[in-house]
């Protein structure tokens, strides 16, 4: 059975550093054509995807955030952490990891069930 | 960026009634396009990928069609677990995947 959940600070202040642990289980990184992604949801918006990391490490930005983020994984943990610089207060939103139910697929079977960061001072 | 639009924002429906929404893509993405529905409080369930091919345990009374640039999600008789928001998600620009602004079912 496939499961992930997400972990990091509810709340952080503008211009720090996030750091979200995504934690799965049911499958490993190590397989080929596995991959993970994280997405968020900002209150009653929509959907924007930011990452992937993918098992031979690969990893892919959102244009519009890259300079911002770092994806990267820990195998033996079954963990992908995300970090995001410069936080503002635009940045509030549930953070969801997810990954696709077949190998390297641009959809997503799978998701946590979100972490909420607020961002304020 | 590929753009993503959805119309209608809200959908008043009757349960039993038959609901359409549109999903809009600024460019062709071909049939790399997924459906997901989303309660409040909980992650998105996708219920559409390949634009239509419905995903494991999706009732058939969710059904996907188009390809290019125009994609349909239609509900035959929605039942009272329906009512939700509705998100369309390209996938061909990869991997910067976009996602529409959504469609809120709700009851009439």
């Amino acid at each position: 059975q496939v499961t992930l959940r997400e972990s990091g600070p509810a709340l952080v202040k503008p211009t720090q550093t996030l750091t979200l642990t995504c934690t799965f289980s049911g499958f490993s990184l190590s397989t080929s054509g596995m991959c993970v992604s994280w997405i968020r949801q900002p209150p009653g918006k929509a959907l924007e995807w930011l990452a992937r990391i993918d098992w031979d490490d690969d990893k892919y930005y959102s244009t519009s955030l890259k300079t911002r983020l770092t994806i990267s994984k820990d195998t033996s943990k079954n963990q992908v952490v995300l970090t995001m610089t410069n936080m503002d207060p635009v940045d509030t939103a549930t953070y969801y990891c997810a990954r696709p139910g077949i190998a390297a697929a641009g959809y997503f079977d799978y998701w946590g069930q979100g972490t909420l960061v607020t961002v304020s001072s | 960026e590929i753009v993503m639009t959805q119309s209608p924002a809200t959908l008043s429906v009757s349960p039993g009634e038959r609901a359409t929404l549109s999903c809009r893509a600024s460019q062709s993405v071909s049939s790399n396009l997924a459906w997901y529905q989303q309660k409040p409080g909980q992650a998105p369930r996708l219920l559409i990928y390949g634009a239509s091919t419905r995903a494991t345990g999706i009732p058939a009374r969710f059904s996907g069609s188009g390809s290019g640039t125009e994609f349909t999600l239609t509900i035959s008789s929605l039942q009272s677990e329906d009512f939700a928001v509705y998100y369309c998600q390209q996938y061909n620009n990869w991997p910067q995947f976009t996602f529409g602004p959504g469609t809120k079912v709700d009851i009439k």
